[in-house]
């Protein structure tokens, strides 16, 4: 069965800090991941997807992810994080690379930035 | 740019009321998709359309209806509310044919009570 997990509901960094949001996900076929970020009373913004090939792909905002299949995972990375940062963040798997038909989502992580 | 509209921002009805929700896409994007967002919950896939035909079903309700019309507008119709479907419902829209991303709108709040 498909499932994404987000370990973390909550996360608070200081700005100007890294970020790590963890993502683990259970495809039974070749897996398309998404990272999307949703701000208050926003809709949902893709901010970098991996289908195949360099398994560190980069994003939007100084977002970038990376792919291991081996850990069935797919981290969402910032080398320094801005206030404008703080959002809801869904990481989601699906069977096709483009569109969203039948998107899987996490839970998401909620990101609060700190002065 | 254009982006996905959707209609109303918020709704509240009451139960067993119908509501219908509205999807405008961004021009000259041909397939539509509709996510129900619980409160606190993940987005849950509903039903897609391409070229006003039903292309992909998820998890919706027999209660809820969909169609695409000939503008590609898509309009998601609930009837017999539930106090339960009180949630966020997103609208996206893509080009198919193209290797595109899905642009998703600012959501429906639809409150039963």
């Amino acid at each position: 069965a498909q499932s994404v997990t987000q370990p973390d509901i909550h996360i608070t960094v200081s700005e100007g800090a890294s970020l790590e949001l963890r993502c683990n996900y259970s495809y039974g076929a070749t897996p398309y991941l998404f990272w999307y970020v949703q701000s208050p009373g926003q809709g949902l913004q893709l901010l970098l997807k991996y289908f195949s090939g360099d398994t560190l792909v980069q994003g939007i905002k100084g977002f970038e992810a990376e792919f291991k299949r081996s850990q069935s995972s797919f981290n969402l990375r910032k080398p320094s994080v801005h206030w404008s940062d703080a959002a809801e963040y869904f990481c989601a798997v699906g069977a096709f690379p483009t569109g969203a038909n039948n998107l899987f989502f996490g839970t998401g992580t909620r990101l609060t930035v700190i002065p | 740019a254009a982006g996905v509209i959707q209609s109303p921002r918020h709704l509240i009805k009451e139960k067993r009321e119908t509501a219908t929700l509205k999807c405008y896409p961004i021009p000259r994007h041909d397939t539509v998709y509709w996510y129900q967002q619980g409160p606190g919950q993940d987005p849950q896939f509903l039903i897609s359309f391409y070229e006003k035909m039903q292309s992909d079903k998820g998890s919706i309700p027999d209660r809820f209806s969909a169609q695409q019309f000939s503008d590609y507008h898509s309009e998601l119709n609930m009837s017999s509310l539930e106090l339960g479907d009180s949630a966020l419902y997103f609208c996206a829209s893509s080009l198919a044919d193209r290797n595109t991303e899905a642009f998703f709108g600012q959501g429906t709040r639809l409150t039963v009570v």
